[in-house]
């Protein structure tokens, strides 16, 4: 069956301006993590999705930050006012939700902050 | 906190090396352990997983076991392949209470180079 989406795959920004980025889970997976991957900080969760709701957003590094999920499918990560330390690989994956349950992730939003 | 210790990389064998990459670990709970993989140009893929303690999961060759009493999950592979050249990431997901969810938690990655 088809895997995590993410789109785009590449975005390229200027300092202060907005950009959201999209995850389409794997069907059937209630959980949904967003996770940062960036040379000097490695692998960090940044929110968890179980449904539509986020009990977890304690890896948002600021409040220029936030996210959202729809129908228990579709998430977008939005950040405001982008800097250039937001530059960095961004990562969707989904789980049937269970910490014992592997999470399978998509390819990747390549966000560049000039 | 939970975290995830990894051995230092990048770590260069010629084809046919055995291999170890070691991780440890601490968590609050009782965590789930895994080891994903990161191929040039790919996403992370997961290589293979171990639920409990004395579990081994085992993928491709690979294996790793679960060793509570020494909090490691170390990565092992008796030869390696050229294409099994990546990075590789320990993580786990902790569950106290039986039924969180898995926000996973990832070492700092190996870089792993095997020459022909």
């Amino acid at each position: 069956g088809a895997g995590v989406s993410q789109s785009p795959s590449n975005k390229v920004t200027e300092k202060g301006k907005d950009v959201e980025l999209r995850c389409d889970p794997i069907s059937g997976h209630t959980a949904l993590y967003w996770y940062r991957q960036s040379l000097g900080q490695g692998l960090e969760f940044l929110i968890y999705f179980q449904g539509n709701s986020a009990p977890d957003k304690s890896g948002l590094p600021s409040d220029r930050f936030s996210a959202e999920r729809t129908g228990g499918s579709v998430s977008t990560l939005t950040i405001q006012r982008t800097q250039q330390e937001d530059s960095a690989v961004y990562l969707c994956a989904s789980s049937p939700g269970l910490a014992i349950d592997p999470q399978y992730f998509g390819p990747g939003t390549r966000l560049t902050v000039l | 906190g939970d975290s995830v210790t990894q051995m230092e990389g990048p770590v260069t064998l010629s084809e046919e090396a055995f291999l170890t990459i070691n991780c440890t670990y601490t968590a609050t709970g009782y965590p789930s352990l895994f080891w994903y993989v990161q191929y040039p140009g790919e996403g992370l893929q997961l290589l293979l997983k171990a639920t409990k303690a004395d579990d081994k999961g085992s993928n491709k060759g690979f294996e790793a076991t679960y060793r509570k009493e020494t909090t490691s999950f170390h990565l092992e592979k008796g030869s390696v392949q050229v294409s099994d050249s990546a990075v590789y990431f320990c993580a786990l997901s902790d569950s106290s209470g039986g039924t969180s969810y898995g926000k996973l938690t990832f070492g700092q990655g190996t870089i792993l180079t095997v020459h022909p």
